[in-house]
């Protein structure tokens, strides 16, 4: 298995531009979690599904984000209209069951200018 | 306060050293317990599980107490390859799997 895969890898857009970040877990996996990093914060948890569902998005941080996953083997992370405070590295991570470890893609670094 | 606490170091160890890590956890519910070790500039990566009785893995021991809610991490022998950010993981409890991850420990080891 190729392992998660995130799409872009490095991502530099202006202020006020739509930023769609994508993932696709590891097959047979049932849950996903979307993760942002910053050295101020480290990663904290936007919001995370389970069997495609999201069942907690109290980590997004206001309604400019937004998470969708239509299907078992892929993601999608909005940002609308993007921000420079939004800048940093976007981690998606996926588990085989809600008790297991996670295991990470290698991110997106975005850049909000 | 935070669901999930770790001294953020750096701490700065000589090649051989032994050293410890602690992180405490908030919620008495959680369930699954792990150690990920992140390098610069890379993804985290599971280091190892935290099992009740404790669990071993060459020069790598993790210890669990559900009393005090805290988990251990131990490395023996440290090497210059251990020099990362590690990293303690909780699952919040119940049956939704939410992984919340510490701030991390910074470790250098230096020759």
């Amino acid at each position: 298995d190729a392992g998660v895969i995130q799409s872009p890898r490095h991502e530099v857009t202006e202020m006020g531009q739509e930023v769609t970040l994508r993932c696709k877990p590891i097959s047979g996996h049932n849950s996903l979690f979307w993760y942002r990093q910053t050295m101020m914060r480290g990663l904290e948890l936007l919001i995370y599904f389970n069997n495609n569902v999201p069942i907690d998005d109290s980590g997004m941080p206001e309604d400019r984000f937004s998470a969708k996953m239509p299907n078992a083997s892929f993601s999608t992370l909005k940002i609308q209209p993007s921000e420079p405070r939004d800048s940093a590295v976007y981690f998606c991570a996926s588990s085989f069951t809600s008790f297991s470890e996670a295991f990470f893609g290698q991110g997106t670094r975005l850049t909000v200018v | 306060r935070k669901e999930v606490e770790q001294d953020p170091g750096p701490f700065n160890v000589p090649e051989g050293a032994t050293v410890a890590f602690n992180c405490t956890y908030s919620n008495s519910a959680s369930q699954s317990f792990f150690w990920y070790r992140q390098d610069c500039r890379k993804e985290p990566k599971l280091l190892m599980s935290v099992y009740s009785s404790g669990n071993e893995d060459g020069r790598f021991t993790a210890q669990l107490n559900r009393a005090s809610q805290y988990i251990s991490l131990l490395i023996r022998d440290s090497k210059l390859s251990d020099s990362a950010t590690y990293l303690c993981v909780v699952n919040s409890g119940g049956n939704t799997g939410k992984l919340i991850f510490g701030q991390g420990t910074t470790l250098q080891v230096k020759p």
